[in-house]
């Protein structure tokens, strides 16, 4: 069984850029979840994607947007950056929406 | 207020001590969360709760809806339990899907 994998491990982007981050869930998993993490903070639930469709939205502006593909993979793209989107973003998989959730790795953004 | 407190936010134990943690939340909630991170930063979930007592190994964890709280246990601690736990809420209003997060305990067990 494969676990969540995420990609890039590391990105630094500059100010106003644009940036795609990529998520592929556990088998089986039709959910994915996108959560940011600024240093020294506790993840903050970005969005939720359950087979295809966005299924629940946290407190982050438009330029944070999301697909998820017929596989159940995911994007995360996050247009304009500034430097405060410096942070760890996380994906997270689960076979529905409520259930236990299985964390990626991780993506280390940093914006300069 | 933030919607879900941790206490300590920091705790250094020896080696063999019992740890608790604790974690309260202000909202309804669905579920909670225990979840472990290490440095390098991937989380991994530790349990899932709605109601009373799950056991893991060395670790415990129990829930008091009433009381809207939560305390993680760890027994026998060991160096390699040194991680940042985070107590996380589901909460059974509005957007079920999203998890609410504390800031974490930092944990740090000694020889």
């Amino acid at each position: 069984e494969t676990g969540v994998t995420q990609s890039p491990t590391h990105l630094i982007k500059t100010r106003g850029q644009q940036v795609t981050l990529r998520c592929s869930s556990q088998s089986g998993h039709n959910t994915v979840s996108w959560y940011q993490q600024a240093l020294g903070q506790g993840p903050q639930f970005i969005f939720q994607y359950y087979r295809e469709e966005e299924n629940g939205r946290g407190n982050f502006p438009p330029r944070f947007s999301g697909l998820q593909f017929p596989n159940y993979s995911s994007e995360l793209n996050v247009n304009a950056l500034e430097l405060d989107d410096s942070a760890l973003y996380l994906c997270a998989s689960s076979l529905v929406s409520y259930s236990e959730q299985f964390f990626g790795p991780g993506t280390r953004l940093t914006v300069l | 207020k933030n919607e879900v407190e941790q206490s300590p936010q920091n705790l250094t134990a020896q080696e063999g001590e019992f740890i608790t943690i604790n974690c309260s939340y202000s909202v309804g909630i669905s579920a909670l969360h225990w979840l472990q991170q290490h440095p390098g930063g991937g989380i991994v979930s530790l349990f899932m709760l709605s109601s009373g007592k799950k056991k893991h190994g060395r670790l415990i964890a129990t829930i008091n809806i009433q009381e809207k709280h939560s305390s993680l246990h760890i027994t026998a601690s060991h160096p390699r339990d040194s991680a940042v736990y985070i107590c996380a809420v589901r909460g059974n209003t509005g957007t079920a899907s999203k998890l609410t997060f504390g800031t974490g305990t930092r944990l740090q067990v000694t020889l």
